[in-house]
């Protein structure tokens, strides 16, 4: 069974620059999260889908970050203008059934120059 | 607001010791607790997933135990080996939040030779 795919692995911008990170998750799982893990710390969650619907954004700031999930299956999360604070580990995971076991990806390191 | 707290934010052992990894939450109205394992530059893998009605969850040389009423889990490792280093970080679902995970700041275990 393939896994949780994300891309880039890494990336390095400057303060100001726009990103974008991509996942797919595992075939058939309908529910996908992005995390945000600034070094140190535990996973944050930015958001939330359920299929294609938000279940829960409440700490995705929504002046600089947006994320979409069309179809229901792939996702892409979107920083502009990016900050220095932002230079973190965006994680992609997914799951089958809502609170039951998560599958992460791999991770895209963000370095926010 | 749900707090998970992990202690101790690492441990150092010789290889062959069994060890206790503690995890406390503030909130006792949980869905479930998960305990996951990360590796450096890599995403999270879910070791064990106890359901709120469950007391413990054992897999292989690993065993997680949940109090609810007092806010506790613990992981306990049997016979560590060096392959064992890694974070190993705490995450518990509300009742009411429909699959937000909630992660511990992780505890950073080095098994020595």
């Amino acid at each position: 069974e393939a896994g949780v795919a994300q891309s880039p692995r890494y990336k390095i911008i400057e303060k100001r620059q726009s990103v974008a990170f991509w996942c797919n998750p595992i075939s058939g799982h309908a529910t996908l999260y992005w995390y945000q893990q600034i070094l140190g710390q535990g996973p944050k969650l930015l958001i939330q889908f359920q299929n294609n619907g938000v279940v829960d954004d409440s700490q995705l700031p929504k002046d600089r970050f947006s994320a979409e999930r069309l179809k229901g299956v792939d996702s892409t999360l979107k920083i502009q203008p990016a900050k220095l604070e932002d230079s973190a580990v965006y994680l992609c995971a997914s799951s089958s059934m809502r609170q039951e076991k998560l599958f992460f990806g791999s991770g895209t390191q963000l370095s926010v120059l | 607001k749900q707090e998970v707290t992990q202690i101790p934010a690492a441990l150092s052992v010789p290889e062959g010791e069994n060890l206790v990894l503690n995890c406390s939450f503030t909130d006792s109205a949980i869905y479930n607790l998960q305990w996951f394992r990360q590796d450096p530059g890599k995403g999270l893998t879910s070791l064990l997933l106890i359901q709120s009605s469950q007391r413990e969850q054992t897999s292989g040389r690993l065993n997680a135990s949940l109090d609810k009423s007092s806010g506790r889990s613990t992981l306990y490792i049997a016979a560590s080996q060096p392959g064992d280093s890694a974070t190993y970080l705490c995450a518990v679902v509300g009742g009411t939040s429909y699959g937000k995970l909630t992660f511990g700041q992780g505890t950073i275990l080095t098994v020595h030779p």
